[in-house]
């Protein structure tokens, strides 16, 4: 398709497991994001690529939480010993040029349920 | 530390009537802001967005102001269609950063 795809569209994980969370951007965009979205709240921002470069993680909310975009397309967002607390819808967002100012596409998002 | 934020919740509109949702903002190095659309089980949606050197840019059908003096944004929806149910979030973008800082969020309903 020609928009962000994100898989597992669903995710359930006992606590204490690792889970990761694939995110396809657009063909040919150079900027990704990862933003975490908890139930009724707005989307948080967690980390951002420009291509394999990643140029903020600040909003990463400990070091369980890890991101790569190896080749400067795909990413996979990894939670280590995943918590109850890290239930949450997890966005990616892709955009054509870096730097802010460029319109932000979404995936659907891959909503993570910690038991 | 800064946010964006929202007057209002919900908010409940009649099919035909216009629309507005309103959003504050407190960092006055933000430099750009936008409006997106979420549908339930979806992704944000761009709808609009406003450079701080402008105070109003229109869409098809939407119209986004900007008062910097009262950092304050508003979205407005002219005749609006059940379509237009979801919930809408403001975001801002702070000069220099790379990322968005979104408000908790409006859910608009439509009534028949």
């Amino acid at each position: 398709g020609a928009g962000v795809s994100q898989s597992p569209r669903y995710k359930v994980a006992k606590r204490g497991q690792d889970v990761a969370l694939r995110c396809d951007p657009i063909s040919g965009h150079v900027s990704l994001f990862w933003y975490q979205q908890a139930l009724g709240q707005g989307p948080e921002f967690l980390t951002y690529f420009q291509n394999e470069a990643q140029l903020d993680k600040s909003g990463l909310p400990s070091d369980r939480f890890f991101a790569e975009r190896p080749e400067g397309s795909v990413s996979t967002l990894k939670i280590q010993r995943t918590q109850q607390e890290d239930s949450a819808v997890y966005l990616c967002a892709s955009s054509l040029f870096g730097g802010p100012g460029g319109e932000l596409f979404f995936g659907e998002g891959s909503r993570l349920t910690v038991l | 530390g800064e946010s964006v934020g929202l007057h209002l919740p919900t908010l409940s509109v009649q099919e035909g009537d216009n629309s507005i949702i309103n959003c504050a903002y407190s960092n006055s190095a933000s430099d750009y802001f936008i409006w997106y659309k979420q549908e339930s089980g979806k992704g944000p949606q761009f709808i609009i967005d406003i450079r701080s050197n402008m105070d109003k840019r229109q869409g098809q059908r939407v119209t986004v102001l900007l008062n910097k003096t009262v950092k304050h944004l508003s979205l407005q929806i002219a005749a609006t269609q059940p379509g237009d149910s979801a919930v809408y979030f403001c975001a801002e973008n702070i000069q220099g950063a790379q990322k968005l800082v979104f408000g908790q969020g409006t859910r608009l309903t439509i009534n028949p």
